[in-house]
């Protein structure tokens, strides 16, 4: 399967405790993006990287959260004391950087925070 | 307001109807428009993009009219696996993503 893939698929865990997810992109596709959705929600995006350059970090998104690309192919986001609030599904898209930035999103990562 | 926004729904249609969701876009740099399709606890997946002329493929048809911030998206002779959310995204030159909400299809035999 040459998609886009996550993992782990679904991540369990107490308030409080770090968690890292991970994203292996299509390996073509130089642009990475990490988007979180809650239930009746769309995709909210969090950033993205072009390369191993992280280009954009939403306003949105607290000091707690912190995403790498460090040799430009996969990507790790990490989740520093997390909250109940960040129960959400992590998905990661990566794209050609072409003018039309055409995304292929990954099966997501499923966050609960007991 | 939200940047992208689109009517929720849920549309719910018989099979053979056509039916037809709009989205609207509050940032005039916008420069990418594409419709997705979700399916319950599933990831997006690209539906088609949208053309500033237009464009069809097969039982779908998507508008943008640039001078209003509105994109639509047509679809014929619904069919039951038509039945998911349907995602409204605005790319801006940047690279940067908006999604909308999404608009709930629900169609019945």
């Amino acid at each position: 399967d040459t998609g886009v893939s996550q993992d782990p698929r679904h991540k369990i865990t107490k308030r409080g405790q770090n968690v890292t997810f991970r994203c292996d992109p299509i390996s073509e596709h130089n642009r990475l993006y990490w988007y979180r959705q809650t239930l009746g929600q769309g995709p909210e995006f969090l950033t993205y990287f072009q390369n191993e350059a992280q280009l954009e970090k939403s306003r949105l998104l607290s000091d707690r959260f912190s995403a790498e690309r460090p040799k430009g192919s996969f990507s790790t986001l990490e989740i520093q004391r997390t909250e109940q609030g960040d129960s959400a599904m992590y998905l990661c898209a990566s794209s050609l950087e072409l003018d039309r930035n055409e995304q292929f999103f990954g099966p997501g990562t499923r966050l609960t925070v007991l | 307001r939200k940047e992208v926004e689109q009517d929720p729904g849920p549309f719910n249609v018989p099979e053979g109807a056509t039916v037809a969701f709009n989205c609207t876009y509050s940032n005039s740099a916008s420069q990418s428009f594409f419709w997705y399709r979700q399916d319950c606890r599933k990831e997006p997946k690209l539906l088609m993009s949208v053309y500033s002329s237009g464009n069809e493929d097969g039982r779908f048809t998507a508008q943008l009219n640039r001078a209003s911030q509105y994109i639509s998206l047509l679809i014929r002779d619904s069919k039951l696996s038509d039945s998911a959310t349907y995602l409204c995204v605005v790319n801006t030159n940047a690279g940067k993503s908006t999604f909308g909400d999404g608009t709930t299809l629900t169609v019945k035999p």
